[in-house]
This record gives structure tokens, C-alpha cells and sequence, in this order.
């Protein structure tokens, strides 16, 4: 079973730097691509960034382009981002996504999120 | 970056009702396109893959079609369970892009 999960959320500072993370299991992770994708409160879904499997590639949303970065290590089966140079707008709820291979297709798997407040 | 316009951004409809809610590519996606719904505190869930291919487990009431730059989800008689809300994702190129959301009330 495909689970992801994610974690290092919290309550952080304007300015600040947190890195969230992903675990996953129940695939072969180095094998697809990940993303994280984000809801601030009471708003709408928003693609934050990407990553192809060997990590050879990523891309990001204008919005946090140059302060986030992803990363994965395919050794731990993890899935990175991390944020820097927070602001109050970054609030939101995180959310790691993948398609994989599945019977009759490609499913699609969501972590069940993890809460950032960008606040002083 | 491609962007998608989602109309409306909140209907409401009452038990039956056929409901339709539209995407719109600012250039052409192929058939590079997800549905999702969701609800209050949970992750989205996806009914619609490709434009128009459902979801397994997912009610045959859904259907997407569409190809190119526009797109519509359409639930055919809508169901107590259907009040969400919905999104768009184009996948055709990075950096995806969801649509703003159609919220579902009860009439």
C-alpha cells in the first residue's frame, strides 16, 4: 500500500527557514516523480514544486522560486522541501503528491498534509 | 506557465441536479488534465484522470471531456455526498497549474 507521509511543519517566523519531509513507502520510490502542493487556509490548491526521480530535475512556482528547494534521497525513500526566506503568504497546509503505476493505469497518492504558519 | 480559469467559483444545486463546471486552458494541454474533489480538512481526491477516463471506485455520475483548452467536469445527478469542492490540475507542463476551485453548495 502507497503511503506517504509527511512532517516538519510548524510555527515559524517571517524570514525564517523550515524543511518539511515526505516519507514514503509501499513503492519503488526512485521511480517517480514527487511533488508538494499547498492550501492556504480557506484558499485554493496550489502546485508549489517537482522532482523527477533520480532528482536530476526540479521545478518550481514562480511564487517560490529562489527560496524553496527540492530535494529527494532515494536511499531514504524521502522526499524534501526546504523553505527560506518564509513570509506570511507561505502559510498553508503542505501536501506531498505522486502518480505511480497501478492496475489500470497511474493512481494518484497525496500525503495527508502538514500545517505551516508564517507568523511573528 | 499555462493557466487555468475554473468556472464558476461556487454553485448551488440541489439533490439531481445536473451540474457542469468548466476549465480553460491558456494554451493547448492535449488531454493533460486531472479532476479532483475535495472536502474540508482532507487531502483532494481524484475522480478524473486524462481528460476524461474516471477513476476507479469513483462514481459513474462523473464524467470529464474535453481536450486542448477546454475542459468540463459533470456530475449527472448529484448526490449528499457531492457538496465539495472541486479543481482542475493541468499536468501538461511544469509548473502545474489548478484551476481556482468550484465550490458545490446545497441549494
Amino acid at each position: 500500500e502507497v503511503q506517504l507521509l509527511e512532517s516538519g511543519g510548524g510555527l515559524v517566523q517571517p524570514g525564517g527557514s523550515l524543511r518539511l519531509s515526505c516519507a514514503a513507502s509501499g513503492f519503488t520510490f526512485s521511480s517517480y516523480a514527487m511533488s508538494w502542493v499547498r492550501q492556504a487556509p480557506g484558499k485554493g490548491l496550489e502546485w508549489v514544486s517537482a522532482i523527477i526521480g533520480s532528482g536530476g530535475s526540479t521545478y518550481y512556482a514562480d511564487s517560490v522560486k529562489g527560496r524553496f528547494t527540492i530535494s529527494r534521497d532515494n536511499s531514504k525513500n524521502t522526499l524534501y522541501l526546504q523553505m527560506n526566506s518564509l513570509r506570511a503568504e507561505d502559510t498553508a497546509v503542505y501536501y506531498c503528491r505522486t502518480e505511480v503505476y497501478c492496475s489500470g493505469g497511474r493512481c494518484d497518492y497525496w500525503g495527508q498534509g502538514t500545517l505551516v504558519t508564517v507568523s511573528s | 506557465d499555462i493557466q487555468m480559469t475554473q468556472s464558476p467559483s461556487s454553485l448551488s444545486a440541489s439533490v439531481g441536479d445536473r451540474v457542469t463546471i468548466t476549465c480553460r486552458a491558456s494554451q493547448g494541454i492535449r488531454n493533460d488534465l486531472n479532476w479532483y474533489q475535495q472536502k474540508p480538512g482532507k487531502a483532494p481526491k481524484r475522480l478524473i484522470y486524462a481528460a476524461s477516463s474516471l477513476e476507479s471506485g469513483v462514481p459513474s455520475r462523473f464524467s470529464g471531456s474535453g481536450s486542448g483548452t477546454e475542459f468540463t467536469l459533470t456530475i449527472s445527478s448529484l448526490q449528499p455526498e457531492d457538496f465539495a469542492t472541486y479543481y482542475c490540475l493541468q499536468h501538461n507542463s511544469y509548473p502545474g497549474t489548478f484551476g481556482q476551485g468550484t465550490k458545490v453548495e446545497i441549494q
